[in-house]
């Protein structure tokens, strides 16, 4: 087995600021992503890397950006936080990229913006 | 539109009730995922389920791809089963990404 942390639980920003947030997963996975989860919305692809050094951008990339670090880390940062802006940031680790690859969660970040 | 419909979108039952989930794929689809979420936590894979039928405990997933749709049934249904299932489907065509219907959220009272 394994585990995925996020960090950190929970994220106050203000309007315009640069936020980061960073998850770890010691399954030994090659594939990670990044989802976004909005109340009544389901959860949404930002990013996600197939392989250590690899970033693609998933279907909400425009206001992120992405950086596979090593192996077993994953960060993303909102370029520009926007006011009022209220979600939970997933992050997601599977064996590889390929078809029937499980996909194993972290517990989330949960986002405010004052 | 929504290529994955989930319903009920919420459900009440009294606790040892049965429930019957429902899970809708608009497109072809390799394989499925049933999610477990309680209020602020974190996504547990309940099933990971490319055809056919699968039981653990009192959950059963059911799933015919070819007819795009799979069903979650909880039987004797118990207050800590209350939270929001999702289900994901994999694309035909777009590798390992997954496509999250909104979820059911149930409830279960005393």
């Amino acid at each position: 087995g394994g585990i995925i942390t996020q960090t950190p639980k929970f994220l106050i920003g203000q309007e315009g600021q640069k936020l980061t947030l960073k998850c770890q997963q010691n399954f030994n996975h090659d594939t990670m992503y990044w989802y976004r989860q909005d109340s009544g919305k389901g959860l949404r692809l930002i990013y996600y890397s197939i392989t250590e050094n690899d970033l693609q951008k998933g279907d909400l990339s425009e206001g992120y950006d992405a950086s596979r670090e090593k192996k077993s880390s994953f960060s993303l940062t909102v370029t520009s936080a926007q006011k009022n802006e209220m979600a939970v940031f997933l992050c997601a680790s599977s064996l590889d990229w390929g078809n029937y690859a499980e996909q194993f969660f972290g517990p989330g970040t949960r986002l405010t913006v004052l | 539109g929504q290529q994955v419909q989930q319903s009920p979108t919420s459900l009440v039952l009294q606790e040892g009730e049965n429930a019957e989930l429902q899970c809708n794929f608009s497109t072809s689809l390799n394989s499925m995922q049933w999610f477990y979420q309680r209020p602020g936590g974190s996504l547990i894979s309940v099933f990971y389920n490319p055809s056919g039928t699968k039981q653990s405990g009192r959950l059963t997933s059911t799933t015919v791809i070819k007819e795009r749709r799979s069903s979650l049934h909880i039987s004797s249904s118990q207050i800590t089963d209350s939270g929001t299932y999702l289900c994901a489907m994999e694309h035909g065509s777009s590798g390992n990404k997954l496509i999250f219907g909104i979820g059911t959220l149930l409830s279960v009272k005393p």
